[in-house]
């Protein structure tokens, strides 16, 4: 919220397709995040940028692309390698090692 | 190795008492505590964040207390209302990481 956008709000997927998540920001952070959030789990980091052209693999990048080419966007791709993944996706943003800014989510659901 | 650990899973309190979640972490590099509030179907929010070198900060009724020998941090809610019912995540960084680490987060019920 405030300055992040994600869309759509919810997504379905059916087997063996992939499908892009949006994330847009207005901030002028400089890094981006993408979470995946599962009951009782927790956030868990799928893949950071700290800057455009640059990206890093969190802890479960497997199954999940992304691309950094304009700062303003940190696009997601859930690829038909992702076996699990209903799950409510957050994007994030900051300007430094402070506080993390999130967006307002999307939930995905596997058909 | 899961950095930070939080406890408990969920927390059910009366309104008007005192929640209290709790968290430890193992990096003794960690610089900044912060605590997020998430709402069903919500992003989460900072709600309120520490640094090691106080022990306790304040911000109306919720305050996070400091225990840097114990590697320990923990949230109170004082005077808990229904509307502070949501899922709360305690999280740590450092300034020259590029990642923030979450805990596993606490789901609080407070009943009218």
């Amino acid at each position: 919220d405030g300055g992040i956008t994600q869309s759509p709000k919810y997504l379905f997927r059916k087997e063996g397709q992939n499908v892009t998540l949006s994330c847009e920001q207005n901030l002028n952070h400089d890094a981006m995040y993408w979470y995946r959030q599962d009951p009782g789990q927790g956030l868990r980091l799928i893949y950071y940028s700290q800057i455009v052209n640059d990206f890093q693999k969190g802890d479960i990048a497997e199954g999940y692309s992304v691309s950094r080419e304009k700062k303003e966007s940190f696009p997601l791709t859930v690829t038909s390698a992702q076996k699990n993944p209903t799950a409510f996706y957050l994007c994030a943003t900051s300007s430094g090692p402070w506080e993390q800014f999130f967006g307002p989510g999307t939930r995905l659901t596997v058909l | 190795q899961q950095q930070v650990k939080q406890s408990p899973q969920s927390l059910i309190v009366q309104k008007g008492g005192i929640s209290i979640i709790n968290c430890a972490y193992e990096n003794t590099a960690f610089d900044y505590f912060p605590w997020y509030q998430q709402f069903p179907g919500k992003g989460p929010a900072l709600l309120i964040a520490i640094r090691p070198d106080v022990s306790e900060k304040k911000e109306g009724r919720f305050t996070i207390s400091f225990n840097k020998s114990a590697k320990q941090f923990s949230l109170h809610i004082m005077d808990s209302q229904p509307g502070d019912s949501a899922t709360y995540f305690c999280a740590a960084s450092k300034d020259n990481f590029n990642k923030f680490y979450f805990g596993s987060g606490t789901k609080l019920n407070v009943k009218p």
